[in-house]
């Protein structure tokens, strides 16, 4: 069973257009994130939510909705897709918040934006 | 603000060598440190997990270290295989901050 799941794994798709990544652990943890790994392989967290609540919004464009219907999910909505969106996203999970036990991650989302 | 740094960007190093990557850190007041690993299209997989109390930790043919005073860790893999080759990636937990990133080393082991 795969701890931290996402999909798709793929995504191309045109500028403007809008679309979803998803994210489920299977682990029970509390805590979730999204990280964006450029093209530079430079990751940096985006997102953080302990038990379906935002604890942490790292000066992202507002263009980028993290959803989390229940603390094992958290999604990614991006709207009006730009050429710089292209990145690899990646959702990932901790016991606790602020990340103090281990990180676990899942394979990672790749999208590209033509 | 945390920085982390890692040396060397990149190694190959012969089937069999032991080695040591290198990872700095600008706020020594942290709380723990991570090393990953990452495979090409693949996600991270945590390796080791040291603590701000611990000065190292051991897993298998892997051995982290950590320094808080001078803000450094050593990753050392012992007779190093091909398998290992990937790209390591050091992070570093402080404060309220969320974790933050080295850039990575990436290994190739040659047979």
């Amino acid at each position: 069973d795969t701890a931290v799941s996402q999909t798709p794994k793929y995504l191309v798709t045109q500028m403007g257009n809008d679309k979803s990544i998803k994210c489920e652990q299977n682990l029970g943890h509390d805590t979730m994130y999204w990280y964006k790994q450029d093209s530079k392989k430079f990751l940096k967290i985006m997102f953080s939510y302990n038990n379906k609540e935002l604890i942490i919004n790292e000066t992202v464009p507002n263009r980028f909705s993290p959803k989390s219907p229940d603390k094992a999910h958290l999604n990614l909505h991006i709207n009006s897709l730009e050429l710089g969106d292209s990145a690899v996203y990646f959702c990932a999970s901790s016991p606790r918040p602020g990340g103090t036990g281990e990180l676990f991650f899942g394979e990672g989302s790749r999208l590209t934006v033509l | 603000k945390q920085e982390v740094t890692q040396i060397p960007a990149a190694l190959s190093v012969p089937e069999g060598e032991n080695l040591v990557l290198n990872c700095s850190f600008t706020d020594s007041a942290i709380y723990n440190l991570q090393w990953f690993r990452q495979d090409p299209g693949k996600g991270l997989t945590s390796l080791l997990l040291i603590q701000s109390s611990q000065r190292e930790q051991t897993s298998g043919r892997l051995n982290a270290s950590l320094d808080k005073s001078s803000g450094r860790s050593t990753l050392y893999i012992a007779a190093s295989q091909p398998g290992d080759s990937a790209t390591y990636l050091c992070a570093v937990l402080s404060g309220n901050t969320p974790l933050v990133f080295g850039k990575g080393t990436r290994l190739s082991v040659i047979a």
